[in-house]
């Protein structure tokens, strides 16, 4: 596509539901990344993928947080049992190909999450 | 361990005057350097980045930055706003060898007409 999708842009989601957000990079691009931004604060890193493998993801902040991209492509990020403080909006970032940060990485515009 | 310091959360200008927005950053390494605009509704767009090189970085939408090693700055500014700059603006450092980014809280611009 033109540029990076998110899904669904705003969920309100009960406390203790499970959450899962989509993420469409655009095409073509190897790199794919998560990341998560409260209000009042900058985004902070969660996870990336180079095609399908989770290359890092040490930001995650806790098991109840997991992503996925099984096709290279598209990929899913899911909050289990979520907490109120999961609230917050959850930013996907796509780029070419991963040599470092040399590379422009492209952001979407986010999924609102609030966990009520 | 690095990090981004953004000192103003809140800036206001008038249209047509210049701004400078700051932005210090503490990493071991030389960092790469980022500026990123979020518009309401919208994606953060990137600005403007710092690799290596000429430390007067030119960016889009008019706006400039110098990386200043010796003062760990690496400021954006613009000689003269639009109403339509308003937005918050994010500065971010990457990791050498690593794809990922940290970022300062932001600073939230106000233009007033």
């Amino acid at each position: 596509g033109a540029g990076v999708s998110q899904s669904p842009r705003y969920k309100v989601t009960k406390r203790g539901q499970d959450v899962a957000l989509r993420c469409d990079p655009i095409s073509g691009h190897v790199s794919l990344y998560w990341y998560r931004q409260a209000l009042g604060q900058g985004p902070e890193f969660l996870t990336y993928f180079n095609y399908e493998a989770q290359q890092d993801k040490s930001g995650l902040p806790n098991d109840r947080f997991s992503a996925e991209r099984p096709e290279g492509s598209i990929s899913t990020l899911t909050i289990q049992r979520t907490e109120q403080r999961d609230s917050a909006m959850y930013r996907c970032a796509s780029s070419l190909a991963s040599t470092g940060p040399g590379n422009t990485i492209y952001f979407g515009e986010g999924s609102w999450l609030t966990v009520v | 361990a690095q990090s981004v310091t953004q000192p103003d959360i809140h800036i206001t200008v008038s249209e047509g005057a210049s701004l400078e927005l700051r932005c210090n950053y503490s990493y071991g390494a030389t960092p790469y350097l980022f500026w990123y605009v979020q518009s309401p509704g919208q994606g953060l767009q990137l600005l403007l980045k710092y690799f290596s090189g000429d430390t007067l970085v030119q960016g889009i939408k008019g706006f400039e930055a110098e990386f200043k090693r010796s003062q760990s700055s690496f400021n954006l500014r613009k000689p003269s706003v639009h109403w339509s700059d308003a937005a918050e603006y994010f500065c971010a450092v990457g990791l050498y060898n690593t794809d990922k980014l940290i970022f300062g809280t932001g600073t939230r611009l106000q233009v007033f007409p």
